[in-house]
């Protein structure tokens, strides 16, 4: 079985644009959820959809923004984009709701802002 | 809030070694403890999973332990081999289950080959 796939694998965009980051999830898995990973640090989470409904939110700002379609993939949107948006963007799929089953992780998609 | 802390933040030893990773979380109400493996660049892969109610779980050649009421688990890895470098991460889910995993910083394990 596939794991969870995300794209593109790379992005460059210029600060104040738009970046949209896709991720489809694990098949049969109806959670997906949405990390920031900056160089050095651990993941910070930003979302969770499932269902199609925003189940958790973290501490980040109203640019970001997400959302999940009928076959439970989803998209992470970024407006505005900052220097400091720079990061490894990871998805992590799960059976169902909540952070108590286990979380399986794609690749990520890394963007630099410039 | 809770917070995660791994504890070395790097280690290089040679091969064939057997080493003790460790993760220390502020809030001892969590529902489970994760601990992945990313590669540069990458994603992370899900090593070994510990229900709150568990004293440990096994994979192989790693051995994970939790102790909730001091805060603290430990990843031991036996053997140790070359293609186990990498960052190794503590995540812990938080009670409710709702507020995603709080992560760890990391440990940059080097087998030395």
């Amino acid at each position: 079985d596939a794991g969870v796939t995300q794209s593109p694998t790379h992005l460059i965009k210029t600060r104040g644009q738009h970046v949209t980051l896709r991720c489809s999830p694990i098949s049969g898995h109806k959670s997906v959820s949405w990390y920031q990973q900056v160089l050095g640090q651990g993941p910070q989470f930003i979302f969770q959809y499932y269902e199609k409904e925003e189940r958790g939110r973290g501490n980040f700002p109203d640019r970001f923004s997400a959302r999940q379609f009928p076959n439970y993939s989803s998209e992470l949107n970024v407006n505005a984009l900052l220097l400091g948006d720079s990061a490894l963007y990871l998805c992590a799929s799960s059976v169902f709701a909540g952070f108590t089953y286990e979380q399986y992780f794609g690749p990520g998609t890394r963007l630099t802002v410039t | 809030k809770q917070e995660v802390t791994q504890i070395p933040a790097a280690l290089s030893v040679p091969e064939g070694e057997n080493l003790v990773l460790n993760c220390s979380f502020t809030d001892s109400a969590i529902y489970n403890l994760q601990w992945f493996r990313q590669d540069p660049g990458k994603g992370l892969t899900s090593l070994l999973l510990i229900q709150s109610s568990q004293r440990e779980q096994t994979s192989g050649r790693l051995n994970a332990s939790l102790d909730k009421s001091s805060g603290r688990s430990t990843l031991y890895i036996a053997a140790s081999q070359p293609g186990d470098s990498a960052t190794y991460l503590c995540a812990v889910c938080p009670g409710g289950g709702a507020d995603g995993l709080t992560f760890g910083k990391g440990t940059h394990l080097i087998i030395q080959p």
